[in-house]
Parts: structure tokens; C-alpha cells; sequence
């Protein structure tokens, strides 16, 4: 049973750049059956996609943050990351990893998620 | 882009049975597949309801889901309702090509 977890700083400072980790257990990254994503909630509100990673490298992101937002693959850590540049205080956030179920695609099981803060 | 739109808030009593509506901005929602994912506070989103109306395992019956096509919306309806079941519910879908997207939420509260 797949299982993930979040990790990485949780204090970014305003205009550097967002680095996180997430670590796949369970199963193979490498797996043909998943696409692997991120997804975060600032407080108070909503989810919002940020966007998919294939372990061959293939990616697809949120047309909002593309400009910002690099996901990346190491297949042999078992994980994928993130990194968004040029934050600002609207990228606080939890910020969630997840599977991506093919057919239906659809995300689960998430990650705990990890509090991103973006202060000075 | 696609859009998914919630009603901010429902509430309703115990015992009862209440339904949620996620409405898509354009093309047929009936086109790709809607889930709908429970977050209570504090916590992760969990699945409910996956495939427009599959169940995951755990997930008792009380929880469906169904998509009205003349209507373009989706629909997650949960019968029997207990205080347990209090928490935000998200719909989620795909645009067919390249984006993922996700309803604002609603809100359910059971007094």
C-alpha cells in the first residue's frame, strides 16, 4: 500500500525559492501505473493543483504557477520534488504529495502535508 | 480554463439526508470522471467517492455520488447523516488533456 510523505522547510523568506520532498513508500516511483503530484491549500481555503510528474520525467502543471514551478523525479530515492521560485506571502500553504489513480484520475492516498510559511 | 463550482455551505440534521452539488464551467461534465474527497480539520483529504460514484473500500454506503448531465453537475449524497461526517467535501476532476482541478469546497455542517 503506497504511502508518502511531505518534507523540507517550513520558513521560506519572500522572493527565494520553495524546495519540497516528497518520499514514496510502498511501491516503485517508477511504477507505470501513476502520475505523481502536488497540491496545496492555503489556510482557510480551497485545494489547488500544481501539478503531475511521470518517473520518465514527463510533467504537466497549473497554467497559474508554470512560470514558478519545477516538479522533478529521482527514481532512485523513490521520490519527486518541488520547487517554486520567487515566493510571496499568498504561497503559505500546506502543501500536499499524492499518487495520481489512472482511469479515474484521481488523487490518493495523500501525504500528511507539510505547513510552508513564507515570512521574513 | 475548466471550473468546478460548490456551494460554500450545507447543513442539515442527523439523521437526515443531505447532497452537494459540483457544477462544471464548460464542455460535459459526464466527459471525465468526478471524485469527491472528505478533509476534516487538521487532516489530509481522503476519498469518498472516486469514478463518479465508486466507493473506496471503508467507505460506508451511506456516502453516493452520481452525475446529471442535463444540468452539467456532479452530486455527492450522504444519507443517514452522522456528526462524524461534519467536514469540508472537495469534488475533483480533469479537463480531458493537461489540468486538474478542484471545486472550492463545501462546507457540511450536521447539528
Amino acid at each position: 500500500q503506497l504511502q508518502l510523505r511531505e518534507s523540507g522547510p517550513g520558513l521560506v523568506k519572500p522572493s527565494e525559492t520553495l524546495s519540497l520532498t516528497c518520499t514514496v513508500s510502498g511501491g516503485s516511483i517508477t511504477s507505470t501505473n501513476y502520475y505523481w503530484g502536488w497540491i496545496r491549500q492555503p489556510p482557510g481555503k480551497g485545494l489547488e493543483w500544481i501539478g503531475n510528474i511521470y518517473y520518465t520525467g514527463s510533467t504537466y502543471y497549473n497554467p497559474s504557477l508554470k512560470s514558478r514551478v519545477t516538479i522533478s523525479v529521482h527514481t532512485s530515492r523513490n521520490q519527486f520534488s518541488l520547487q517554486l521560485t520567487s515566493v510571496t506571502a499568498a504561497d503559505t500553504a500546506v502543501y500536499y504529495c499524492a499518487p495520481i489513480q489512472p482511469g479515474g484520475n484521481w488523487f490518493d492516498p495523500w501525504g500528511q502535508g507539510i505547513l510552508v510559511t513564507v515570512s521574513s | 480554463n475548466f471550473m468546478l463550482t460548490q456551494p460554500h455551505s450545507v447543513s442539515e440534521s442527523p439523521g437526515k439526508t443531505v447532497t452537494i452539488s459540483c457544477t462544471g464551467s464548460s464542455g460535459s461534465i459526464a466527459s471525465n470522471y468526478v471524485q469527491w474527497y472528505q478533509q476534516r480539520p487538521g487532516s489530509a483529504p481522503s476519498t469518498v467517492i472516486y469514478e463518479d460514484s465508486q466507493r473506496p473500500s471503508g467507505v460506508p454506503d451511506r456516502f453516493s455520488g452520481s452525475i446529471d448531465s442535463s444540468s452539467n453537475s456532479a452530486s455527492l449524497t450522504i444519507s443517514g447523516l452522522k456528526t462524524e461526517d461534519e467536514a469540508d467535501y472537495y469534488c475533483q476532476s480533469y479537463d480531458g488533456s493537461t489540468f486538474w482541478v478542484f471545486g472550492g469546497g463545501t462546507k457540511l455542517t450536521v447539528l
